[in-house]
């Protein structure tokens, strides 16, 4: 069975600071994904980004990049120039790859992030 | 493009009665997941469905709990005899058919047990 670690239940950022979060599994599978789901007030799970495991290039979308770090088993999500809109709880999360099916995803318990003006 | 859609928003029953939850995926996809969300929790999986079909049920809970997807019509999961343990919200996620996707959730139910 996966399992997802995200030790940080809380943090905090300056408007337009740098923000690093997060993640560690646990996996005896050679090929999945690796996902950073948001979600704010509203209570919408949003996806914002998507890692492969055989890629080694670390993954980007506009402000938020991961740091993939696949021996280790570390999959942090940076947020660079943070809004207040950023404000959110952002949950890692571990989806096995099966070739012809889809997958279940294994969540984090979630980090709350509050990006402070 | 709709996306997920998952109906009520919120439902309140008391102790003893049965939720149905519904889910209609997004235009294209047959892959279908439930998820619950426990308060102050991440989100833990419980079913897997693609039409007519159960293909992972084993995050659901033995008894009270069954799901399904029929051919025509959206994904239900249905609670019976509800207790206070079920309050949580309920996610719907779905995805294409393929290889390992990106799911895109619903902005889920939130369950209430009096």
């Amino acid at each position: 069975a996966q399992t997802v670690t995200q030790s940080q239940p809380e943090m905090s950022v300056q408007e337009a600071e740098t923000v690093t979060l997060s993640c560690t599994y646990d996996t005896s599978e050679s090929n999945y994904y690796l996902f950073w789901y948001k979600q704010p007030p509203s209570r919408q799970m949003i996806l914002v980004i998507r890692q492969e495991a055989y890629k080694q290039q670390n993954a980007t979308e506009n402000r938020f990049s991961v740091n993939f770090q696949k021996a280790a088993k570390s999959f942090s999500l940076k947020i660079s120039d943070s809004q207040l809109g950023d404000t959110a709880m952002y949950f890692c999360a571990f989806m096995k790859h099966w070739r012809t099916s889809g997958s279940r995803l294994t969540f984090g318990e979630g980090t709350q992030l509050t990006v402070n003006p | 493009n709709a996306g997920v859609m998952q109906n009520p928003r919120h439902l309140v029953r008391r102790r003893g009665q049965e939720a149905r939850l519904r889910c209609s995926p997004m235009k294209g996809h047959s892959h279908v997941y439930w998820y619950r969300q426990l308060p102050e929790e991440g989100l833990k999986f419980m079913v897997y469905l693609q039409k007519e079909n159960i293909i992972d049920e084993s995050g659901m809970p033995k008894e009270r709990f069954s799901a399904e997807f029929p051919k025509e019509g959206p994904s239900i999961l249905r609670i019976q005899q509800v207790v206070r343990g079920d309050s949580a919200a309920y996610f719907c996620a779905s995805s294409p058919s393929g290889a390992s996707q990106p799911q895109h959730f619903g902005d889920g139910t939130r369950l209430s047990i009096l």
